[in-house]
């Protein structure tokens, strides 16, 4: 069956230190890939996406994602973290269907 | 220019009775997604239209659920004899072309059944 984990629920990172949001798929084809966050009060915004070609993807804010078929993951990465990157991140995947992970909820302390 | 538009924002209804609720989409988008996320749970899809037609409909919870859209525009989701378990956010997005395209998000319609 089709799923999308992200296995960490809550995060707290420093102001501009890394950070690595983990993404796991199970999908019957290589699905179109995406990251999206909502911050506070806000709806989902597209961060990235991915569906062929180089699998280290450049998305807005900064942020990239790289795709690793042979792990099936789509991890979300950002080398200096800013306190608005508070939020909660969603990684989905989709083709006819689309899933959405369960979120990780990012804490920037200052 | 307008984003997408559901209705009602709210809606409570009782265990049995059905309800209707309706997404318009951003003017010119083709395809449109619907979801849901009970309390404390992540976004579920229930079905994604592209055009007027539904590729895979097996999202849907159950046989009491249906969608359709018409004109290649508003869309309404349909649940029947509604249940305490489909207390929830509704949420339609819309997509100006495929899948692959952003999706933008509704405000949602909060549906509580009693």
């Amino acid at each position: 069956a089709q799923s999308v984990t992200q296995p960490d629920i809550h995060i707290t990172v420093s102001e501009g230190a890394s950070l690595e949001l983990r993404c796991n798929y199970s999908y019957g084809a290589t699905p179109y890939l995406f990251w999206y966050v909502q911050s506070p009060g806000q709806g989902l915004q597209l961060l990235l996406k991915y569906f062929s070609g180089d699998t280290l993807v450049q998305g807005i804010k900064g942020f990239e994602a790289e795709f690793k078929r042979s792990q099936s993951s789509f991890n979300l990465r950002k080398p200096s973290v800013h306190w608005s990157d508070a939020a909660e991140y969603f990684c989905a995947v989709g083709l006819n269907q689309f899933y959405f992970g369960t979120g990780t909820s990012l804490t920037v302390i200052p | 220019g307008a984003g997408v538009s559901q209705s009602p924002s709210n809606k409570v209804t009782e265990k049995g009775k059905d309800v209707e609720l309706r997404c318009d989409p951003i003017s010119g988008h083709t395809a449109l997604y619907w979801y849901r996320q009970s309390l404390g749970q992540g976004l579920e899809f229930l079905i994604y239209f592209q055009g007027n037609s539904a590729p895979d409909k097996s999202g849907l919870p159950s046989d009491r659920f249906s969608a359709e859209r018409t004109g290649g525009s508003v869309s309404t989701l349909t649940i029947q004899r509604t249940q305490q378990e489909d207390s929830a956010v509704y949420l339609c997005a819309s997509s100006l072309t495929s899948i692959f395209s952003e999706q933008y998000f509704g405000p949602g319609t909060r549906l509580t059944v009693t």
